[in-house]
């Protein structure tokens, strides 16, 4: 069975800081899919970014990228220059072929000015 | 199209009473998704639909729950004889499954569910 485990339930940066969230997933497929979305408060659910597990090289998008280690079964998310309104739950989430997605249980982030 | 819309925003309902919540999804998209999350939780998934075929349920979905999605546009997920379990947030998504190998998923943003 998939699972998608995120260990740190709350999170701090300073702001202009690096942030490193942590996840860990468990799969017996070989191709899948891994993604990042953010939750702010009270507004809904957006991809932050993603990562197709055969291609090696890690994703990035602006300040956001991952540490993908495919045979540790991790995908960690890197923030760079936190900003203010980086602070969410950011969810780490699975997906094999075209079918639903697993999420793990959240990371919150506080961005302290 | 701006996005996935969801209605009501919020629901409060008694025990017992039936609920119906609305999504619509991004007008392209042939695929439609229901997720439940409760308070500290990621969202867990509860079924799908591709256009106006219902693919996969969850074993979440007990027969209280049930979800329509006529003409494969618009979808409905009602729930009967609320239970205050049921309180959670009901989230809907859309992907297209063509031209993108991610089939990334567009949330909308959710209605919140109180079973008093």
């Amino acid at each position: 069975a998939q699972t998608v485990t995120q260990s740190q339930p709350e999170m701090s940066v300073q702001e202009a800081e690096t942030v490193t969230l942590s996840c860990t997933y468990d799969t017996s497929e070989s191709d899948y899919y891994l993604f990042w979305y953010k939750q702010p408060p009270s507004r809904q659910m957006i991809l932050v970014i993603r990562q197709e597990a055969y291609k090696q090289q890690n994703a990035t998008e602006n300040r956001f990228s991952v540490n993908f280690q495919k045979a540790a079964k991790s995908f960690s998310l890197k923030i760079s220059d936190s900003q203010l309104g980086d602070a969410a739950m950011y969810f780490c989430a699975y997906k094999a072929g075209a079918n639903n997605l697993f999420f793990g249980t959240g990371t919150r982030l506080t961005v302290i000015p | 199209d701006t996005g996935v819309s969801q209605d009501p925003r919020h629901k409060i309902t008694k025990r017992g009473q039936n609920v119906t919540f609305r999504c619509d999804p991004i007008s392209e998209h042939n695929r439609l998704y229901w997720y439940r999350q409760t308070l500290g939780q990621g969202p867990e998934f509860l079924t799908y639909f591709q256009n106006e075929a219902q693919l996969e349920k969850s074993r979440l979905l007990s027969d209280r729950f049930s979800a329509e999605r006529p003409k494969g546009s618009f979808s409905t997920l009602e729930i009967q004889r609320t239970e205050q379990g049921d309180s959670a947030m009901y989230l809907c998504a859309s992907s297209q499954t063509s031209g993108d190998p991610y089939n990334e998923q567009f949330f909308g943003p959710g209605t919140r569910l109180t079973v008093l």
